[in-house]
């Protein structure tokens, strides 16, 4: 099966600029997750949907951060204005459905390595 | 609310050797418990996982891990390292009846010839 793909791999953007992130789930995987991980640290998540419903957006910095997963299948991060913060690689991951989240495992894209100068 | 420690950040083991990776977890109900891998400039991939039943769990490649409850650990191993086993390796838990995964700070092994 294909994997989740993301792009772009890397994105260097000066601060204060926006910036996007893509990413296209394993065919059939309801649940998309969007984590971010800062150097030298695990994976920290932002936003889980199911199909397209953004079900937990609890640790999402809403007031530069959004997200959407318009039919249920690909996904769009977006940072509007982006800071020196924001360095880090963007994961997206996805699994097969809420009632399995739990217990089966995440399949994560490459992720985007975002570089704010 | 769980948590994860991965007692090591850095692993360096010469090839061949054996090498124990350490992880403890809290949480206030039962969990489930992952590993995964990271190789350089990819992403992250299930290496095994605890779900119930037998408390020793083992990958494809030879890496086992036992869930410890009454430790709240689960320590990852392997007996013989390979120079291709260099990579960063994460402990992960999600309680069970929850949708959340939380990972630990990874531990990064480093084999050496």
């Amino acid at each position: 099966e294909a994997g989740v793909v993301q792009s772009p791999r890397y994105k260097i953007i000066e601060k204060k600029q926006p910036v996007a992130f893509w990413c296209n789930p394993i065919s059939g995987h309801n649940t998309l997750y969007w984590y971010r991980q800062n150097l030298g640290q695990g994976p920290e998540l932002l936003i889980r949907y199911e199909n397209e419903e953004a079900v937990d957006d609890s640790q999402l910095p809403k007031d530069r951060f959004s997200a959407e997963r318009l039919k249920g299948v690909d996904s769009t991060l977006k940072i509007q204005p982006a800071e020196l913060g924001d360095s880090a690689v963007y994961l997206c991951a996805s699994s097969l459905d809420s009632a399995s989240s739990y217990n089966s495992p995440l399949h994560f894209g490459n992720g985007t390595r975002l570089t704010v100068t | 609310a769980q948590s994860v420690t991965q007692l090591d950040s850095q692993v360096p083991v010469f090839e061949e050797a054996p090498v124990e990776l350490r992880c403890n977890y809290s949480s206030s109900v039962s969990v489930y418990l992952f590993w995964y891998v990271q190789y350089p400039n990819q992403g992250l991939q299930l290496l095994l996982k605890y779900l119930s039943g037998s408390t020793l769990v083992e990958s494809i490649n030879g890496f086992e891990a036992e869930f410890n409850k009454s430790q709240t650990s689960f320590h990852l191993r392997k007996p013989s390292v390979h120079i291709s086993d260099t990579a960063e390796y994460f402990c992960a838990v999600s309680e069970t009846g929850g949708f959340k995964t939380i990972f630990g700070a990874g531990t990064r092994l480093f084999v050496k010839a």
